[in-house]
């Protein structure tokens, strides 16, 4: 099953902060940020593990909920270069206790910025 | 160190002809993975492959696609006999290890007249 993003769209102006989030129904070990600008291919932005954690560099960082199964992308003091549509890739988790491997992303988020 | 490497970038193809899409991964990075993106959508798994080995091909329609990695040379999807329900941005990207961070070639726009 797809994991369902939200909110489907958001505009800011610069500076502004923004949370991005995604919730799954099924087990997960791990949670795969991405930005992709139009035309271009998925920039990686972070990874998140099972066990739950908090990741971050710059103004970006992202927290993962393992009992949720809810991953936030949080962008704080927005610039023009965070415009673009934001995914979240879950990788679900085996028997084993390791990932499947495949990404199942969501529908994806769009960040507008305004100067 | 180069990226995920895909080509062609633009490849255009008639109706009921083969396309081919060739991807080169990061160095050091086994496991290579096929996504397709339909215009203004999400990206859609496809097959999950590592090295001379298919993982997981649950994406993959059952007829005209197929596709490889083997031992020497880069993976490669094959589409068969295309129609224009596979005009479509084709997506590789790689990782080192499986679970760990993937990363994405540019991806072959796949047009079909």
């Amino acid at each position: 099953q797809q994991p369902v993003q939200s909110p489907q769209a958001v505009i800011l102006r610069e500076g502004e902060d923004a949370v991005i989030n995604c919730s799954s129904s099924k087990a997960l070990y791990s949670v795969h940020w991405y930005r992709q600008k139009h035309g271009e291919a998925p920039i990686f932005l972070m990874i998140l593990l099972k066990g739950g954690e908090q990741k971050g560099h710059d103004k970006i960082s992202a927290s993962f909920n393992e009992k949720k199964q809810q991953s936030s992308l949080y962008l704080t003091a927005s610039q023009l270069s965070y415009s673009g549509t934001y995914f979240c890739g879950t990788a679900g988790l085996n028997a084993g206790g390791t990932s499947y491997g495949k990404l199942t992303f969501g529908q994806g988020t769009i960040l507008t910025v305004h100067p | 160190n180069a990226g995920v490497m895909q080509n062609p970038r633009h490849l255009v193809r008639r109706r009921g002809q083969e396309a081919r899409l060739r991807c080169s991964p990061m160095k050091g990075h086994s496991h290579v993975y096929w996504y397709r993106q339909l215009p203004e959508e999400g990206l859609k798994f496809m097959v999950y492959l590592q090295k001379e080995n298919i993982i997981d091909e649950s994406g993959m329609p059952k007829e005209r696609f197929s596709a490889e990695f083997p031992k020497e040379g880069p993976s490669i999807l094959r589409i068969q006999q295309v129609v224009r329900g596979d005009s479509a941005a084709y997506f590789c990207a790689s990782s080192p290890m499986v679970g760990t961070e993937a990363f994405f070639g540019q991806g072959t726009r796949l047009t079909v007249v």
